[in-house]
Protein backbone atom coordinates (compact mmCIF):
# COMPACT_ATOMS: atom_id res chain seq x y z
CA UNK A 1 0.00 0.00 0.00
CA UNK A 2 1.20 3.30 -0.69
CA UNK A 3 1.95 5.72 2.02
CA UNK A 4 0.93 8.61 -0.22
CA UNK A 5 -3.02 8.65 -0.31
CA UNK A 6 -4.67 10.58 -3.02
CA UNK A 7 -8.35 11.32 -3.20
CA UNK A 8 -10.52 10.87 -5.25
CA UNK A 9 -9.43 8.48 -7.24
CA UNK A 10 -12.01 9.30 -10.33
CA UNK A 11 -13.33 12.38 -10.72
CA UNK A 12 -15.40 13.76 -14.01
CA UNK A 13 -16.16 17.37 -14.23
CA UNK A 14 -16.93 20.42 -16.54
CA UNK A 15 -15.37 23.41 -17.76
CA UNK A 16 -16.96 25.61 -15.40
CA UNK A 17 -17.07 23.46 -12.25
CA UNK A 18 -14.73 24.22 -9.53
CA UNK A 19 -13.15 21.35 -7.94
CA UNK A 20 -10.33 19.67 -5.57
CA UNK A 21 -7.90 16.99 -5.56
CA UNK A 22 -6.06 16.12 -2.11
CA UNK A 23 -2.90 14.62 -1.00
CA UNK A 24 -1.86 13.22 2.23
CA UNK A 25 1.29 11.99 3.19
CA UNK A 26 2.56 11.22 7.06
CA UNK A 27 6.09 9.97 6.72
CA UNK A 28 7.45 13.58 7.73
CA UNK A 29 8.38 14.40 4.20
CA UNK A 30 9.46 17.83 4.06
CA UNK A 31 8.91 18.09 0.26
CA UNK A 32 5.35 17.42 -1.80
CA UNK A 33 5.04 17.34 -5.83
CA UNK A 34 2.31 17.61 -8.24
CA UNK A 35 2.77 15.53 -11.77
CA UNK A 36 0.47 15.24 -14.56
CA UNK A 37 0.81 12.35 -16.56
CA UNK A 38 -1.10 11.75 -19.87
CA UNK A 39 -1.28 8.36 -21.22
CA UNK A 40 1.67 6.75 -22.56
CA UNK A 41 3.66 10.11 -20.95
CA UNK A 42 6.06 10.12 -18.72
CA UNK A 43 4.95 12.53 -15.31
CA UNK A 44 5.20 16.34 -16.12
CA UNK A 45 6.29 18.17 -12.99
CA UNK A 46 3.81 21.20 -12.13
CA UNK A 47 4.86 22.64 -8.66
CA UNK A 48 7.28 21.30 -5.68
CA UNK A 49 6.93 22.67 -2.03
CA UNK A 50 9.51 22.89 0.34
CA UNK A 51 8.69 23.19 4.17
CA UNK A 52 5.23 24.28 2.95
CA UNK A 53 6.57 26.99 0.58
CA UNK A 54 6.36 26.99 -2.97
CA UNK A 55 9.47 26.54 -4.74
CA UNK A 56 8.74 25.41 -7.84
CA UNK A 57 6.27 26.22 -10.21
CA UNK A 58 6.52 24.66 -13.84
CA UNK A 59 4.92 27.82 -15.44
CA UNK A 60 1.57 26.27 -14.70
CA UNK A 61 -1.51 27.47 -16.24
CA UNK A 62 -3.69 29.68 -13.32
CA UNK A 63 -6.68 27.26 -13.53
CA UNK A 64 -4.65 24.94 -11.33
CA UNK A 65 -3.76 26.47 -7.89
CA UNK A 66 -2.49 24.59 -5.30
CA UNK A 67 -1.98 24.83 -1.50
CA UNK A 68 -0.10 23.21 1.36
CA UNK A 69 -2.36 23.80 4.56
CA UNK A 70 0.42 21.96 6.85
CA UNK A 71 3.37 19.43 6.14
CA UNK A 72 1.31 16.51 5.43
CA UNK A 73 -1.55 17.94 3.44
CA UNK A 74 -1.19 18.97 -0.55
CA UNK A 75 -4.19 20.35 -2.55
CA UNK A 76 -4.79 21.18 -6.15
CA UNK A 77 -7.46 23.68 -6.53
CA UNK A 78 -9.17 23.37 -10.24
CA UNK A 79 -11.24 25.58 -11.87
CA UNK A 80 -12.37 26.26 -15.49
CA UNK A 81 -10.41 23.58 -16.52
CA UNK A 82 -10.26 22.35 -20.21
CA UNK A 83 -10.66 18.79 -22.05
CA UNK A 84 -7.06 18.81 -22.79
CA UNK A 85 -6.33 19.07 -18.84
CA UNK A 86 -7.82 15.27 -18.82
CA UNK A 87 -5.15 13.54 -17.05
CA UNK A 88 -3.48 11.43 -13.94
CA UNK A 89 -2.89 13.91 -11.37
CA UNK A 90 0.10 12.37 -9.20
CA UNK A 91 1.06 13.74 -5.97
CA UNK A 92 4.62 12.57 -4.74
CA UNK A 93 6.61 13.41 -1.45
CA UNK A 94 10.13 12.96 -0.66
CA UNK A 95 12.37 13.83 2.51
CA UNK A 96 13.58 16.84 0.77
CA UNK A 97 14.58 18.18 -2.59
CA UNK A 98 18.49 18.28 -1.99
CA UNK A 99 21.17 15.79 -0.65
CA UNK A 100 21.58 12.10 -1.81
CA UNK A 101 18.88 10.14 -2.41
CA UNK A 102 16.72 11.96 -0.35
CA UNK A 103 15.00 13.37 -3.34
CA UNK A 104 13.06 9.50 -3.40
CA UNK A 105 9.92 10.23 -5.04
CA UNK A 106 7.17 8.42 -3.31
CA UNK A 107 4.25 8.69 -5.76
CA UNK A 108 -0.06 8.12 -4.33
CA UNK A 109 -2.00 5.78 -6.90
CA UNK A 110 -2.60 9.19 -8.73
CA UNK A 111 -6.35 11.21 -9.19
CA UNK A 112 -7.99 10.01 -12.88
CA UNK A 113 -9.25 13.67 -14.33
CA UNK A 114 -11.64 14.22 -17.00
CA UNK A 115 -13.14 17.08 -18.44
CA UNK A 116 -15.68 17.02 -20.44
CA UNK B 1 11.23 14.19 -21.03
CA UNK B 2 13.64 17.03 -22.37
CA UNK B 3 17.43 16.03 -22.61
CA UNK B 4 17.08 13.03 -21.28
CA UNK B 5 16.98 9.56 -24.00
CA UNK B 6 15.98 6.39 -23.44
CA UNK B 7 14.67 3.91 -25.85
CA UNK B 8 10.86 3.17 -26.41
CA UNK B 9 10.31 -0.19 -26.11
CA UNK B 10 12.55 -3.32 -25.88
CA UNK B 11 11.13 -6.74 -25.92
CA UNK B 12 13.18 -9.92 -23.50
CA UNK B 13 12.70 -13.01 -22.88
CA UNK B 14 11.68 -14.63 -19.50
CA UNK B 15 14.64 -15.54 -17.16
CA UNK B 16 16.87 -13.11 -19.79
CA UNK B 17 19.09 -10.46 -18.83
CA UNK B 18 17.83 -7.12 -20.01
CA UNK B 19 19.65 -3.21 -20.38
CA UNK B 20 18.17 -0.17 -20.54
CA UNK B 21 19.79 2.67 -21.08
CA UNK B 22 19.88 6.66 -20.12
CA UNK B 23 21.69 9.43 -21.17
CA UNK B 24 21.05 12.94 -19.42
CA UNK B 25 22.34 16.89 -19.60
CA UNK B 26 24.90 17.33 -17.18
CA UNK B 27 24.45 20.65 -15.94
CA UNK B 28 22.88 21.11 -13.10
CA UNK B 29 23.39 16.98 -12.14
CA UNK B 30 22.43 15.83 -8.39
CA UNK B 31 21.61 12.52 -9.40
CA UNK B 32 19.94 9.92 -11.31
CA UNK B 33 16.52 7.57 -10.52
CA UNK B 34 15.02 4.97 -12.15
CA UNK B 35 11.54 4.00 -11.46
CA UNK B 36 9.31 0.95 -12.33
CA UNK B 37 5.61 1.97 -13.43
CA UNK B 38 3.01 -0.77 -14.37
CA UNK B 39 0.62 -0.03 -16.60
CA UNK B 40 -2.62 2.04 -14.70
CA UNK B 41 -0.03 2.20 -11.75
CA UNK B 42 2.02 4.96 -10.07
CA UNK B 43 5.55 5.31 -10.80
CA UNK B 44 7.77 3.27 -7.72
CA UNK B 45 11.39 4.01 -6.97
CA UNK B 46 13.95 1.47 -8.38
CA UNK B 47 17.18 3.15 -7.77
CA UNK B 48 19.30 5.87 -7.41
CA UNK B 49 22.80 6.72 -8.39
CA UNK B 50 24.79 9.93 -7.76
CA UNK B 51 28.44 8.89 -7.90
CA UNK B 52 30.02 6.69 -10.51
CA UNK B 53 29.33 3.09 -10.40
CA UNK B 54 27.23 0.17 -9.80
CA UNK B 55 24.58 -0.19 -7.34
CA UNK B 56 22.95 -3.62 -7.43
CA UNK B 57 19.78 -4.03 -5.17
CA UNK B 58 18.54 -7.84 -6.06
CA UNK B 59 17.90 -8.77 -9.48
CA UNK B 60 18.13 -4.86 -10.59
CA UNK B 61 21.06 -2.81 -11.03
CA UNK B 62 22.06 0.72 -11.79
CA UNK B 63 24.93 2.08 -13.39
CA UNK B 64 25.84 5.73 -13.68
CA UNK B 65 28.83 7.55 -15.61
CA UNK B 66 28.70 11.00 -14.22
CA UNK B 67 31.34 12.07 -17.05
CA UNK B 68 29.70 10.73 -19.90
CA UNK B 69 26.16 11.66 -19.22
CA UNK B 70 25.20 8.19 -19.28
CA UNK B 71 23.00 5.36 -16.92
CA UNK B 72 21.70 2.03 -17.37
CA UNK B 73 18.96 -0.27 -15.62
CA UNK B 74 20.25 -3.77 -15.38
CA UNK B 75 17.19 -6.99 -15.05
CA UNK B 76 18.55 -9.86 -14.35
CA UNK B 77 16.49 -13.47 -14.56
CA UNK B 78 13.78 -11.29 -15.89
CA UNK B 79 10.30 -12.33 -15.01
CA UNK B 80 6.68 -11.80 -16.30
CA UNK B 81 5.93 -9.14 -13.94
CA UNK B 82 8.95 -7.35 -14.98
CA UNK B 83 6.91 -6.14 -18.20
CA UNK B 84 6.36 -2.50 -17.33
CA UNK B 85 7.61 1.10 -18.31
CA UNK B 86 11.32 2.11 -16.91
CA UNK B 87 12.05 5.94 -16.14
CA UNK B 88 14.76 8.09 -15.96
CA UNK B 89 15.06 10.18 -13.62
CA UNK B 90 17.39 12.86 -13.76
CA UNK B 91 17.55 15.25 -10.26
CA UNK B 92 18.85 18.86 -10.17
CA UNK B 93 20.41 20.95 -8.15
CA UNK B 94 17.13 22.72 -8.33
CA UNK B 95 15.47 20.03 -6.31
CA UNK B 96 13.27 18.91 -9.44
CA UNK B 97 13.34 15.71 -10.78
CA UNK B 98 12.61 15.50 -14.90
CA UNK B 99 11.55 12.09 -16.15
CA UNK B 100 12.61 10.67 -19.62
CA UNK B 101 9.81 9.55 -21.89
CA UNK B 102 10.07 6.19 -20.55
CA UNK B 103 11.15 2.67 -21.82
CA UNK B 104 8.13 0.11 -22.41
CA UNK B 105 9.66 -3.33 -21.31
CA UNK B 106 7.60 -6.43 -22.57
CA UNK B 107 8.54 -9.67 -21.43
CA UNK B 108 7.83 -13.24 -23.23
CA UNK B 109 7.76 -16.74 -22.00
Amino acid sequence: DTEVTQTPKHLVMGMTNKKSLKCEQHMGHRAMYWYKQKAKKPPELMFVYSYEKLSINESVPSRFSPECPNSSLLNLHLHALQPEDSALYLCASSHGTSGGNAGELFFGEGSRLTVL
Amino acid sequence: GQNIDQPTEMTATEGAIVQINCTYQTSGFNGLFWYQQHAGEAPTFLSYNVLDGLEEKGRFSSFLSRSKGYSYLLLKELQMKDSASYLCAEKSNAGKSTFGDGTTLTVKP
